[in-house]
């Protein structure tokens, strides 16, 4: 079975443009989150997205968004690019957003803003 | 706020050796998670073990075992029998369901293991 995949693995933006990820979840897989890694730093909550509703976002400012389509894939949106958004973007898929179930990671988009 | 601290930044273990990576977490909930993930240099985080809040035993998963003192607030992650691929980037995560029912996992801030031939 495949696993989550996003697209692209990587990107060099400029200052000030836009970008936008892709993640396919897992086959069966309703939620998919998108979470934010900065080189030497733990991944930090940016959204997650139930059914197609978002269900919570983090400490992230508007420049960000996402949304998730009928078939449960997800884009995430990052408008006017600032240095510090240069990071490791992954997205994770689970079955349903309980507290117990693990989310499965894809192996990231790595966006280098220069 | 939910926090986890993993207070060692690298580790060496030798071949065939069990390990012992640290995690303490600190929550006011009754009800949550907690996982540990592997990242590779490659950059994927691979899920390893799970172990929830109301669980009496610790999980084990192969080599795996979580060492589980909900007192003390610590989910250790234990490795027997270190392989070379066992190297890797070892993050803690706790997973609470926020306000708006969101589900999002905290992550620490992860320990570097390196495994020596």
């Amino acid at each position: 079975d495949a696993g989550v995949t996003q697209s692209p693995t990587h990107l060099i933006k400029t200052r000030g443009q836009h970008v936008t990820l892709r993640c396919s979840p897992i086959s069966g897989h309703k939620s998919v989150s998108w979470y934010q890694q900065v080189l030497g730093q733990g991944p930090q909550f940016i959204f997650q997205y139930y059914e197609k509703e978002e269900r919570g976002r983090g400490n992230f400012p508007d420049r960000f968004s996402a949304r998730q389509f009928p078939n449960y894939s997800s884009e995430l949106n990052v408008n006017a690019l600032l240095l510090g958004d240069s990071a490791l973007y992954l997205c994770a898929s689970t079955p349903s957003p309980t507290v117990n179930s693990p989310l499965h990671f894809g192996n990231g988009t790595r966006l280098t803003v220069t | 706020a939910q926090k986890i601290t993993q207070t060692q930044p690298g580790m060496f273990v030798q071949e065939k050796e069990a390990v012992t990576l640290d995690c303490t977490y600190d929550t006011s909930d009754q009800s949550y998670g907690l996982f540990w993930y592997k990242q590779p240099s490659s950059g994927e985080m691979i899920f390893l073990i799970y172990q929830g809040s109301y669980d009496e035993q610790n999980a084990t998963e192969g080599r795996y075992s979580l060492n589980f003192q909900k007192a003390r607030k610590s989910a250790n992650l234990v490795i027997s029998a270190s392989q070379l691929g066992d190297s890797a980037m070892y993050f803690c995560a706790m997973s609470q369901i926020s306000s708006g029912s969101a589900r999002q996992l905290t992550f620490g801030s992860g320990t570097q293991l390196t495994v020596l031939p």
